[in-house]
């Protein structure tokens, strides 16, 4: 059963420091999102992207984040100066359709910002 | 501000017992729903959608819906020591097109052998 794959399970990093996140989307979806959990709070909606452009994002994407879709298969997660409270688990997901808007989600990449 | 709440729990049920797990929304105009298995550590694992009123069977689950109460269940029926986990309710927000979905916080689960 195909699955979304991330990539590295683990990150750690200096505050200050830029990382990207790597996501392999299920290869028919067309809709991909990135979220992220807090330990022990809620999974947080980040962003929304369909063909090739950013369809919605919460309050928590400012600017320090971005997403991109290099190619036909990866879809990354970029924050560009971390701070320690971006420690979290970010999920990707990925979706065939918006009408039934059932996501996938990935097995996610926990980060940790020190 | 829209909110998705949830029985934050622990619910602790023997095996074999109906796991019966409950979730409201805030916003009338939610159209799709779903429920979602998050074991410890792991990510969300998406169980049952269910978008119009009534019940909507998938094996030993139940998804049951009520529009006019807001209100969305998920029964486990013969429940096992592996159905413990977090179960994570989430709602699709009506406004224009809006995909994101919003989670509650979760109800954990335990089925005691």
């Amino acid at each position: 059963e195909p699955e979304v794959t991330q990539t590295p399970s683990h990150q750690v990093t200096q505050m200050g420091q830029e990382v990207i996140l790597r996501c392999v989307p299920i290869s028919n979806h067309l809709y991909f999102y990135w979220y992220r959990q807090i330990l022990g709070q809620k999974v947080e909606f980040l962003v929304s992207f369909y063909n090739n452009e950013i369809s919605e994002k919460s309050e928590i994407f400012d600017d320090q984040f971005s997403v991109e879709r290099p190619d036909g298969s990866n879809f990354t997660l970029k924050i560009r100066s971390t701070k320690l409270e971006d420690s979290a688990m970010y999920f990707c997901a990925s979706g065939r359709t918006h009408l039934d808007n059932e996501q996938f989600f990935g097995p996610g990449t926990r980060l940790t910002v020190l | 501000q829209k909110e998705v709440e949830q029985n934050s729990g622990p619910l602790s049920v023997p095996e074999g017992a109906i796991a019966s797990l409950n979730c409201t929304y805030s916003d009338r105009g939610s159209q799709s729903f779903f429920w979602y298995r998050q074991y410890s550590g792991k990510s969300p694992e998406l169980i049952m959608s269910i978008y119009s009123n009534g019940d909507k069977e998938d094996g030993r689950f139940t998804a049951q819906l009520n529009k006019a109460s807001q209100y969305v269940s998920l029964l486990i029926r013969d429940s096992q020591p592996s159905d413990s986990a977090t179960y994570l309710c989430a709602v699709r927000l009506p406004q224009g097109g809006s995909e994101k979905l919003v989670f509650g916080k979760g109800t954990k689960l335990t089925v005691n052998p």
